[in-house]
């Protein structure tokens, strides 16, 4: 079955330090991945999505992800943080089959100190 | 272009009582699932539809159910509340409900409805 695993609850940075969020998944096949955001009191909005090719992912809010398929991690990286990137990050893996079920993580929430 | 609208935003019941959530999807998507979010279990996949039917359905028990309308929209009903019922319960459309296997789809969550069991 598949799974992931963000290994990191908790992190802080300061904001204009570089983030990373680590993300390690179990899949059999080629895996499609995605980082997700929830700002408190709020549902969850996609940052960005990997299916296949280039393995450096871009998304919103200045936010990209690394497919390293030999360490089966897809982390999170954003070179400069802002204060309201603040929020809980989950990563996810996509279903197979039909349906469009997500297997997500436990999620790691970000706090920014200033 | 609306978001994904679920109502109400709030619910306290208590125990034994059901309750039934509602979901809005974005105009034109035909898919919505359900997930619950706790702090113990994390999001964790309820079931999903698509175009009125149940096309698939997580590990949970026989008192969740749901329904799709010929609309789009959908609820979710859970019957004999218990405490551990207590969540956020949010729902996500996509166009194709796809949105795990191709590239094209994105799911949209709305803001979820938070349900407190006492």
């Amino acid at each position: 079955a598949q799974s992931v695993t963000q290994p990191d609850i908790h992190i802080t940075v300061s904001e204009g330090a570089s983030l990373e969020l680590r993300c390690n998944y179990s899949y059999g096949a080629t895996p499609y991945l995605f980082w997700y955001v929830q700002s408190p009191g709020q549902g969850l909005q996609l940052l960005l999505k990997y299916f296949s090719g280039d393995t450096l992912v871009q998304g919103i809010k200045g936010f990209e992800a690394e497919f390293k398929r030999s360490q089966s991690s897809f982390n999170l990286r954003k070179p400069s943080v802002h204060w309201s990137d603040a929020a809980e990050y989950f990563c996810a893996v996509g279903g197979t089959g039909t349906a469009s079920k997500l297997t997500f993580g436990t999620g790691t929430r970000l706090q920014v100190t200033l | 272009k609306a978001g994904v609208t679920q109502t109400p935003r709030y619910l306290i019941k208590t125990r034994g009582q059901q309750v039934t959530l509602s979901c809005s999807p974005i105009s034109g998507h035909r898919s919505v699932s359900w997930y619950q979010q706790t702090p113990g279990q994390g999001l964790q996949f309820l079931f999903e539809y698509f175009s009125e039917t149940q096309r698939n359905k997580g590990n949970f028990p026989g008192r969740f159910s749901g329904r799709q309308f010929s609309n789009s929209r959908s609820e979710m009903n859970v019957s004999t509340l218990e405490l551990g019922d207590s969540a956020l319960y949010l729902c996500a459309s996509s166009l194709s409900g796809l949105a795990g296997l191709l590239s094209t789809d994105t799911q949209y969550f709305g803001p979820g409805t938070r349900l407190t069991v006492l």
